[in-house]
């Protein structure tokens, strides 16, 4: 079975300071990889998505940027972190284009 | 609109009532559905897929109707550890997967 570990659990940045937040997943090959973001008591929206290596669709226009240097890595980063993305950002990943998703456990960040 | 839409919440039912939650999503060629539940400040969790002859597990219910392009989630016998939010996730083609804003279910003793 899939195995997703996502890190750290927990994160403070200060405004204008980088990111980098990084995905790993195990018991798969290929897989589709996803970053949400769900801000306080809304939904989960698709930041990023990726169906292999080097591949990256960008969903919105953001602060934020995505890579894919391996097939079971994902990484969401950003240059200068702003207020506004304060949230709580998960990856997930889906064996076939048409199966569900499976989330990591989220990290928590706060932009001060 | 909204590529994927749910009843506003919350919901707050009493232990063994009926429950249902409804979402819309607006492409037609959208390929797979399923209902997600997420807990306060964790992941979501798949909770059941939904097929086009509708499918049940225990005392959840889930419906198709690809013609109104409308999903349905039925909870029987609400219990206080169904308390939590249930996300209506449609899978596009391109293995894109649009979340709803989610609907949040209250079960109070």
């Amino acid at each position: 079975s899939q195995t997703i570990h996502q890190w750290p659990a927990t994160l403070v940045q200060p405004v204008g300071s980088p990111l980098s937040l990084e995905c790993t997943v195990e018991g798969t090959s290929n897989p589709n990889l996803y970053w949400y973001r769900q801000a306080a008591g809304r939904g989960l929206q698709l930041l990023f998505y990726s169906v292999g290596i080097g591949q990256i669709s960008s969903e919105v226009p953001q602060n934020l940027s995505a890579s894919r240097p391996q097939d079971r890595q994902f990484i969401l980063s950003s240059k200068k972190l702003l207020l506004s993305d304060s949230g709580f950002y998960l990856c997930a990943t889906g064996d076939e284009p048409n199966t569900e998703a499976f989330f990591g456990q989220g990290t928590r960040l706060t932009v001060v | 609109r909204k590529e994927v839409e749910q009843d506003p919440g919350p919901f707050n039912v009493p232990e063994g009532a009926t429950v249902a939650f409804n979402c819309t999503y607006s492409n037609s060629a959208s390929q797979s559905f399923f209902w997600y539940r997420q807990d306060c400040r964790k992941e979501p969790k798949l909770l059941m897929s939904v097929y086009s002859s509708g499918n049940e597990d225990g005392r959840f219910t889930a419906q198709l109707n690809r013609a109104s392009q409308y999903i349905s989630l039925l909870i029987r016998d609400s219990k206080l550890s169904d308390s939590a939010t249930y996300l209506c996730v449609v899978n596009n083609q391109g293995g894109k997967l649009i979340f709803g804003q989610g609907t949040e279910l209250s079960v109070k003793p």
